[in-house]
């Protein structure tokens, strides 16, 4: 079965600082990877997607993230987060053509003033 | 993208008793439904999969006698926790999906709290 590991439980960055999150998959075919976060109160929003193409997508609110096919990875960026930025970030992977998302065990956000 | 609701967004209910969760898609034709379950500082957790006017289809080690899903219309789903358990306490959140689109549009959950 297919799993997706964050590495980083919990980050705690100040503002104007640089962000990556890490996101690991373990699966050998096609994938497609999202990323979601969630702010507080709220429900779950897609940050970015890939399907294909260019590896290095860009999403809302200045994230991207880059696809290593070679290191199984799907990493968030940011170069420089705000305080509205404080949210839970999952990684999603869906793979072999279906519908269904595994997720990572998320990442808590925290951007001090 | 979609707007998904649910209701009730939180419930208190005693073991034994069962909970009906509803999960509505407000302005979009919903496919396939999931549902996801979700413990305190962990990952959602895939429950069941439902395509319209068909039966779910659970993960393993889900008891689909014991959370009941229903998705009778492209704009409504629902889950029946049954006999409930402390254990069964959970936030219990669904998704939506269109034969147009590969995403998932989530609603914003129901935290359960059995007593």
């Amino acid at each position: 079965a297919q799993s997706v590991s964050q590495h980083n439980h919990h980050v705690i960055l100040s503002e104007a600082a640089s962000l990556e999150l890490g996101c690991n998959y373990s699966y050998g075919g096609t994938v497609n990877l999202f990323w979601y976060v969630q702010y507080p109160g709220q429900h779950l929003q897609l940050l970015l997607k890939y399907f294909s193409g260019d590896p290095l997508v860009k999403g809302i609110k200045g994230f991207e993230a880059e696809f290593i096919k070679s290191k199984f990875s799907f990493n968030l960026r940011k170069p420089s987060v705000q305080w509205s930025d404080t949210a839970e970030y999952f990684c999603a992977v869906r793979s072999g053509g279906g519908n269904k998302l595994t997720f990572g065990t998320g990442t808590q956000l925290k951007v001090e003033l | 993208g979609a707007v998904v609701s649910q209701h009730p967004s939180w419930v208190i209910c005693k073991s034994g008793t069962s909970v009906k969760i509803e999960c509505r898609s407000l302005d979009f034709q919903a496919t396939t439904m999931f549902w996801y379950r979700q413990f305190p500082k962990q990952s959602l957790m895939l429950m069941a999969t439902s395509n319209e006017g068909s039966k779910a289809t659970y993960e393993q080690g889900v008891e689909k006698d014991k959370f009941l899903i229903n998705h009778a219309s492209l704009t409504l789903s629902t889950l029946t926790v049954t006999s409930a358990h402390p254990e069964d306490s959970s936030f219990y959140i669904c998704s939506v999906s269109g034969l147009a689109t590969h995403e998932q549009y989530f609603g914003p959950g129901t935290r359960l709290t059995v007593t």
